[in-house]
């Protein structure tokens, strides 16, 4: 089967560096995404990784590896409106899951003052 | 402007009715997703769809079902037999069967009472 696994919570302080690492079992995905998600709202869409690597996008980063299948998020300066949950999810190729979309069971994140 | 609108926001329903969610997209998008999530919990997909006429069941279909009849509209039903209904209801849509950028609708809160 395939399944991605993060962090149920992670709490940290204002300013401050917090990373939320997401493994994955899959036999073919087209890369790994990460998805905000405030309370009562829908997921919105924060960074892909196609390839291995760090990509930057602001505060955010993202990194992957498909040797280690294992990616993360990085959120640098946190402020208090990061507090959400954050999601990975990977797109399926395989033959008879083509296009299919998981996402992690999600990550809550907490900012204290 | 361009986007994924879901109806209603909220809905009951009595015990032993079937409600159906619409969803309508005019990104001209191929791919469209239906996800259930709990409260506190991740996203589990229902049904998708990456071609109009076609659609494949996700993890959670029974007591669901869905129709894809034109290439911007994919309504759910949730029939009588699906024994727990009360969730948010999200629906989303990509490019293409590679885009990994996933656009959701606002969500359906949906009640049984």
């Amino acid at each position: 089967g395939q399944s991605l696994e993060q962090p149920s919570e992670v709490t940290a302080v204002e300013g401050a560096i917090v990373q939320i690492n997401c493994t994955y079992q899959t036999s073919g995905f087209y890369g790994l995404s990460w998805y905000q998600q405030h309370d009562g709202g829908a997921p919105t869409f924060l960074s892909y990784n196609a390839l291995d690597g760090l990509e930057e996008t602001g505060r955010f980063s993202s990194f992957l590896s498909r040797s280690d299948s294992y990616g993360y998020l990085l959120l640098q300066e946190l402020q208090m409106k990061d507090s959400a949950s954050y999601f990975c999810a990977v797109r399926s190729y395989t033959y008879n899951q083509g296009g299919k979309l998981i996402f992690g069971q999600g990550t809550e994140l907490s900012v204290k003052p | 402007d361009g986007g994924i609108t879901q109806s209603p926001k909220y809905l009951f329903r009595k015990e032993g009715q079937n409600v159906t969610l619409s969803c309508e997209q005019n990104l001209n998008h191929d791919a469209m997703y239906w996800y259930r999530q709990d409260p506190g919990q991740g996203l589990r997909l229902i049904y998708y769809s990456q071609i109009v006429n076609d659609f494949q069941k996700g993890d959670i279909a029974e007591g669901y079902s869905v129709s894809r009849e034109k290439k911007e509209s994919f309504p759910l039903t949730v029939t009588s037999a699906q024994k727990n209904p009360t969730a948010f209801y999200l629906c989303a849509s990509t490019p293409g069967q590679t885009g990994n950028t996933i656009y959701f609708g606002e969500g359906s809160w949906l009640t049984v009472v």
